[in-house]
């Protein structure tokens, strides 16, 4: 099965806005793309699912092209607390990958 | 989640001991799912049951078993541990009715084997 592919690491600074893309290269025709969000010794959590376009909830947007091969994610304004690696998933492979460890500076 | 538990947090034991890792649930999903994460690295998908009967390999099956005693409960069984099974156990559940494909996890089971 094939994974997904994200940056390792990305840095920012607090009140900046943040974007993650993650490459689906062999996606299901019929599979959703999620992303999660996990702090240290603790579970993943769910962050956002999409399917195509754009989709909003309180906490990010997820940008989903019309070819479906890539996601990115968008954490407006981001603070301290946003520090944390954020993990692509298609939904139906339950495939995580190595995620990307994002570092919010102050 | 609160509404997932595992039990135990920590658990120490010795190469070649049987070991079983318990997870349950109050949501009332009907599917479970068992990962490990190796440190640095993302979650390995051990096992998952979409219902009491449906039992699946992921990723990382060699050297694991599991059991769905009730849609609540799913247990993940190391029959002989061998060191490189140390890692953070996670269970997981979702709800196929919702629609949604958001995955609930569990606090995690830190497991050493010497």
């Amino acid at each position: 099965l094939a994974k997904t592919t994200q940056p390792i690491s990305m840095d920012s600074y607090e009140g900046q806005e943040v974007n993650i893309t993650c490459s689906h290269n062999n996606i299901a025709t019929n599979d959703y793309i999620t992303w999660y969000q996990q702090f240290p010794s603790q579970g993943p959590r769910f962050i956002i699912q999409g399917y195509k376009t754009k989709v909003t909830n309180e906490v990010a947007s997820l940008f989903i092209p019309a070819d479906r091969k890539s996601s990115t994610l968008s954490l407006p304004r981001v603070s301290l607390s946003d520090t944390a690696v954020y993990y692509c998933l298609e939904a139906y492979k339950y495939i995580f990958g190595t995620g990307t460890r994002l570092k919010v500076l102050a | 989640d609160a509404d997932v538990t595992q039990t135990p947090r920590n658990r120490i034991t010795k190469t070649g001991k049987r070991i079983m890792l318990e997870c349950s649930q109050t949501k009332g999903h009907d599917r479970m799912y068992w990962y490990r994460q190796d440190p640095g690295l993302g979650l390995r998908l051990i096992y998952y049951s979409f219902d009491v009967k449906d039992i699946n390999k992921g990723e990382i099956s060699d050297g694991y078993s599991v059991s769905r005693q009730a849609q609540a409960k799913f247990s993940l069984s190391l029959e002989s541990a061998i060191p490189n099974q140390t890692a953070l156990y996670f269970c997981a559940t979702s709800d196929l009715g919702t629609g949604s494909n958001e995955q609930f996890f569990g606090p995690g089971t830190r497991l050493t084997v010497l």
